[in-house]
């Protein structure tokens, strides 16, 4: 039922380097978010978007930045990667009708070494 | 501010036993509530939900919540558990009213069901 696709689904990656988790919804969606997961913790909403152009921080301060170029895309960029940034990330979305259910992706295991 | 909190962060069960997954929550307006399931490898589905109908709030698979706002719960239950609900599962809540909508989320609890 859910079309929102992330990718991709396990990334193992050097300190330092530059990620770019992709997210995309063929659902014609205004709203987007992205949600950090750690082990046994409850999820943290870290960015979210109501529509083009339209990026905000979530609850959960992160280094990640976002952005919402095109409505199906919200892909999350971290420039320089650290171990910190191990987490499981996962993409939302849901429509405009206020109170709308989300549809989650199967998320992106982050390893960072 | 609202927040969630799942007692129990694993619960084990026979087949064919009742599921109790407790949530309590805390809102300073009247809160929307929600299951979610997260199966292995897969992303979360919305498994029910309250807001501000019915009290008792039936979802899929046979799960079922009764919000009960003297004690400011959301339980989940389960009549009789099947292989198939092992899984974890969240319960979150949001504001209720206005267009924003954000979810907190509780920790999850890890249903385990034994053959």
């Amino acid at each position: 039922e859910a079309d929102i696709y992330q990718t991709p689904r396990y990334l193992v990656i050097g300190t330092g380097k530059k990620i770019t988790l992709e997210c995309s919804q063929t659902m014609g969606h205004d709203k987007m978010y992205w949600y950090q997961q750690d082990p046994g913790m409850e999820l943290h909403l870290i960015h979210y978007s109501y529509g083009v152009n339209s990026t905000e921080k979530g609850d959960l301060s992160s280094e990640s930045t976002v952005s919402r170029i095109r409505t199906e895309h919200f892909p999350l960029t971290l420039e320089s990667a650290r171990p910190s940034h191990t987490s499981q990330y996962l993409c939302a979305s849901s429509g405009s009708g206020g109170r709308e259910k989300l549809f989650f992706g199967s998320g992106t295991q982050l390893s960072v070494l | 501010a609202q927040s969630v909190t799942q007692l129990g962060s694993h619960v084990s069960v026979s087949e064919g036993a009742l599921v109790l997954l407790r949530c309590n929550y805390s809102s300073s307006v009247p809160p929307y509530l929600f299951w979610y399931v997260q199966y292995p490898n897969q992303g979360l589905q919305l498994l029910l939900k309250y807001t501000s109908a019915a009290t008792l709030v039936k979802g899929i698979n046979g799960f079922e919540a009764e919000f009960k706002k003297s004690e400011t719960s959301f339980h989940l239950t389960k009549p009789s558990a099947h292989m198939s609900d092992a899984a974890e599962y969240f319960c979150a809540v949001s504001k209720g009213g206005g267009s924003n909508y954000k979810l907190t989320f509780g920790k999850g609890t890890l249903l385990t069901v034994n053959p």
